[in-house]
């Protein structure tokens, strides 16, 4: 079985200040990554997803992540944050040849202007 | 085009009574999901269309729980003899069914409360 573990449940930050969100995962078999985001009040949202490729993935709204096989890790990175940014964020996983997303518990950002 | 829809936005019911979620996809789209989010947790899958089939319901945590697809678009999930801890956010999602990494589109999903 696959796992994810979001290592920060709650993140502050200052408007225009970079962030990062940070996952990990565990799986005994390949994996195929996703970010999710989750406005208040809204569904959730692909931010942007790892196949296979470029270990460096560029998603919506000037998020990026990078897949690290040797430390299983695929943390979420923006240089510049905004207060439309304030949402929760989750980390995903898919086990090859599966349909099932397996989430973490989530990063709620917290933009302050 | 219009998103994925759930119906009813909130639903309050008695332990012990018997419901029904209700969801519809974004047309042209096969593959169907349920998921369950409790607080404080990321969503937890439940169970996989494919066309109306369930392809895959190994997330269904008991019997009680049951979801149909009959015409291959709309989706309702059933939860007998309700339980306090039943009491979540159901999330329905769809996607295009070919591959298992195509985007999921999330509805706003269904806050199921259980008294």
């Amino acid at each position: 079985a696959q796992s994810v573990t979001q290592l920060d449940s709650q993140v502050p930050v200052f408007e225009e200040a970079p962030v990062e969100l940070r996952c990990n995962y565990s799986s005994s078999v390949s994996v195929y990554l996703f970010w999710y985001v989750q406005y208040p009040n809204q569904g959730l949202q692909l931010l942007l997803k790892y196949l296979s490729g470029s270990t460096l993935v560029k998603g919506i709204n000037g998020f990026e992540a990078e897949f690290n096989k040797s430390q299983t890790s695929f943390h979420l990175r923006k240089p510049s944050v905004h207060i439309s940014d304030t949402a929760e964020y989750f980390c995903a996983v898919i086990r090859a040849g599966s349909y099932q997303l397996t989430f973490g518990k989530g990063t709620k950002l917290s933009v302050i202007p | 085009g219009a998103g994925v829809s759930q119906t009813p936005s909130n639903k309050v019911t008695e332990k012990g009574k018997y419901v029904e979620l209700r969801c519809d996809p974004i047309s042209g789209h096969t593959a169907l999901y349920w998921y369950r989010q409790s607080l404080g947790q990321g969503p937890e899958f439940l169970i996989y269309f494919q066309g109306t089939g369930a392809a895959d319901d190994s997330g269904l945590p008991n019997d009680r729980f049951f979801a149909v697809r009959p015409e291959g678009s709309v989706s309702t999930l059933k939860i007998q003899r309700t339980e306090r801890g039943d009491s979540a956010v159901y999330l329905c999602a769809s996607s295009l069914g070919e591959s298992p990494y195509n985007e999921q589109f999330f509805g706003p999903g269904t806050r199921l409360t259980v008294l």
